[in-house]
This record gives C-alpha cells, structure tokens and sequence, in this order.
C-alpha cells in the first residue's frame, strides 16, 4: 500500500550539478504532477502529466525538465541546479476524478542548492 | 487565470476555541474548492472537499460563489489540529490544482 512514493528524501547539491527526482505510484492514477513548496508561497504546479504519453508545463517550468516513462512513473530533472531551485519538491497524482477523490501526494523531497 | 489567497500565514488559538481559516480565490468558471492538511513530518493529505459537503474531523467549509471564499472552520480546535493548512482550487483541464500559500495553525494548551 505504498501509494506516492518519491526519492530522495534528501539531497544537496552544488550549482550547476544535474540531478534527477524520482516518483512512482502504484495507483493506477492517470494523472502526475510535480509541484514545488516554498514559504508563504504554498505549492506551484511545475509540470504535470494528465495522462501516460503527455506532460505539460505548469507555472514555474523553467529551468526543469520531466519524463513520464510510464503510467507508473514520473521523473523531475534539473538539468543545471541552481539556489533558486532550493525548495521541497512533491509528486502527486490523481485518477481522471481529481475533483471526487482528490490527489494523493509523496513525501517530498527535499533539495538543497549551494 | 486562477489564484487562491489564503491571507494569514499563521494562526494561534487555545485549545477549545473556534478557528476560522480564510481562503478566497479568483476563477471565472465554476469552481471546485478543496482543503489539504499537513501535519508535522507527514505528506500532506486531503482533508475535505465542496462537492461533498461534508464535516471531517470536526471541520467545516462553505462555498460563497458571491463572496469567491472557502474558509475552513471548527468550532473548538484540538491540539491535534496544528498543521499546515493549504486551500486548493480546481478549474482547468488536467485536474489541476491551484494552491494558496498556506496558513499554519497552532493550537495551544
């Protein structure tokens, strides 16, 4: 009964590194997102899959990339990390019924750029 | 486009009394409006939703269209119920979630 579950839980990393946010759920949602939580800001919707085969940009894209490799799986990559991208990082998903169930949440990751 | 404001970031109340968090949201369309809930070192979770209408963990929430707010109320709050408190809007394509930014609730003995 595992749910959402992302990796790392922790991981800090020099500017300019890349590195790859990991996230399955065993659900069978069709739909994935991966958001950023920031103080006083809440989460922002960085990209999101609605369904296997398709992702799209969300409000703050920049600066990362996704792949939804399967229905199972969604990946978050930063391709050159910067401070500004230091912030707890959730993957979500949901059935096509968001509005009746509601959208089940990993434990995050959180990041930290220096 | 669609926003949600949730105007305090913190609340503090002794245990018993009531709690009132405040959301309004801005969205053209019909809106669906939802309540998430943090607690400490836990993921966060789905605490009630409008379209059901319901009362969990004591907590309450009604829609006012005209108003454009979702405050979330309980009448005598727990020291359980100190968490993070999110209000979220749904309204686009791709079951979306819009986000507040937050407000966190301490309950005191």
């Amino acid at each position: 009964n595992a749910g959402v579950t992302q990796t790392p839980k922790f991981q800090v990393l020099k500017t300019g590194q890349s590195m790859t946010l990991q996230c399955a759920q065993d659900m069978n949602h069709n739909s994935m997102y991966w958001y950023r939580q920031d103080p006083g800001m809440g989460l922002r919707l960085i990209y999101y899959s609605a369904s296997e085969g398709t992702t799209d940009k969300g409000e703050v894209p920049n600066g990362y990339n996704v792949s939804r490799l399967n229905k199972r799986e969604f990946s978050l990559r930063l391709e050159s990390a910067a401070p500004s991208q230091t912030s707890v990082y959730f993957c979500a998903s949901t059935t096509g019924q968001a509005v009746v169930y509601g959208y089940t949440f990993g434990s995050g990751t959180r990041l930290t750029v220096v | 486009a669609q926003r949600v404001t949730q105007p305090e970031k913190l609340l503090s109340v002794f245990k018993g009394a009531p709690v009132e968090l405040k959301c309004n949201y801005s969205y053209s369309g019909s809106p669906e409006l939802f309540w998430y809930v943090q607690y400490s070192r836990q993921r966060l979770q789905l605490l009630l939703r409008h379209i059901s209408r319901e009362s969990i963990k004591g907590f309450t929430a009604d829609l006012n269209k005209g108003e454009t707010s979702f405050h979330l109320k309980k009448p005598f709050a727990q020291e359980e119920d100190s968490a993070m408190y999110y209000c979220a809007l749904s309204g686009t394509a791709g079951n979306k979630l819009t986000f507040g930014g937050g407000t966190r609730v301490l309950v005191k003995p």
